[in-house]
């Protein structure tokens, strides 16, 4: 399967500022998304990310507040853009391979904290 | 009514148990299904896709009932390594590659 380097790993960042994390796979791959994990809480996908067109979001998640680039097929950045204490989470980023077969792999996740 | 429902547990049981987890989904057009594993503060990874007809990997079982929409995953002769978060994951449409993500159910297996 895709290995995923994701960074930073975790940061401890000031409300009103953004932070842009990106995450870089080994193999040129289908599809790319970003997942957000709320402290005890699953997962949530925020959005799907296109090579060379705009992201797709889910409902209660916008491009302004989650700006997203894919500029090839083994590269993503997500920014958390204007950041609240609310915005504290883990931030994923999740492939699926030219072969749907292995399934999704997961990135090692960005902890956030906004103070 | 959520889209992928577990129940969080905790479970906890001994070592040697055998353990069942279920899940429910609520889009009966729903295509692909997944269970994962999340250790405490890691990504989740996946741990076995569930085919209609059952499947079977060493002491893992998972089974899907279309019909009722239902999933499970028994787990035979726990470990202690077997003490995570389960994750029932649903794929809905095969276009998007969009997955769902239950809540996960806590196994904690003692000696």
């Amino acid at each position: 399967s895709a290995v995923i380097s994701q960074k930073p790993s975790r940061d401890i960042c000031q409300r009103g500022t953004s932070l842009t994390i990106q995450c870089q796979v080994d193999s040129q791959v289908t599809m790319m998304f970003w997942y957000r994990q709320q402290p005890g809480q699953s997962l949530t996908l925020i959005a799907t990310a296109n090579q060379g067109s705009e992201a797709t979001y889910e409902s209660g998640f916008v491009i302004d507040k989650f700006p997203i680039s894919r500029p090839n097929l083994t590269f993503s950045t997500l920014t958390v853009s204007n950041m609240s204490p609310e915005d504290s989470s883990i931030y994923l980023c999740s492939v699926l391979g030219q072969s749907s077969n292995y399934g999704y792999t997961f990135g090692s996740g960005t902890r956030l904290t906004v103070v | 009514r959520k889209e992928v429902e577990q129940d969080p547990g905790p479970f906890n049981v001994p070592e040697g148990a055998t353990v069942a987890f279920n899940c429910t989904y609520s889009n009966s057009a729903s295509q692909s299904f997944f269970w994962y594993r999340q250790d405490c503060r890691k990504e989740p990874k996946l741990l076995m896709s569930v085919y209609s007809s059952g499947n079977e990997d060493g002491r893992f079982t998972a089974q899907l009932n279309r019909a009722s929409q239902y999933i499970s995953l028994l787990i035979r002769d726990s470990k202690l390594s077997d003490s995570a978060t389960y994750l029932c994951v649903v794929k809905p449409q095969s276009n998007t590659g969009k997955l769902i993500f239950g809540q996960g159910t806590t196994l904690q297996v003692k000696p």
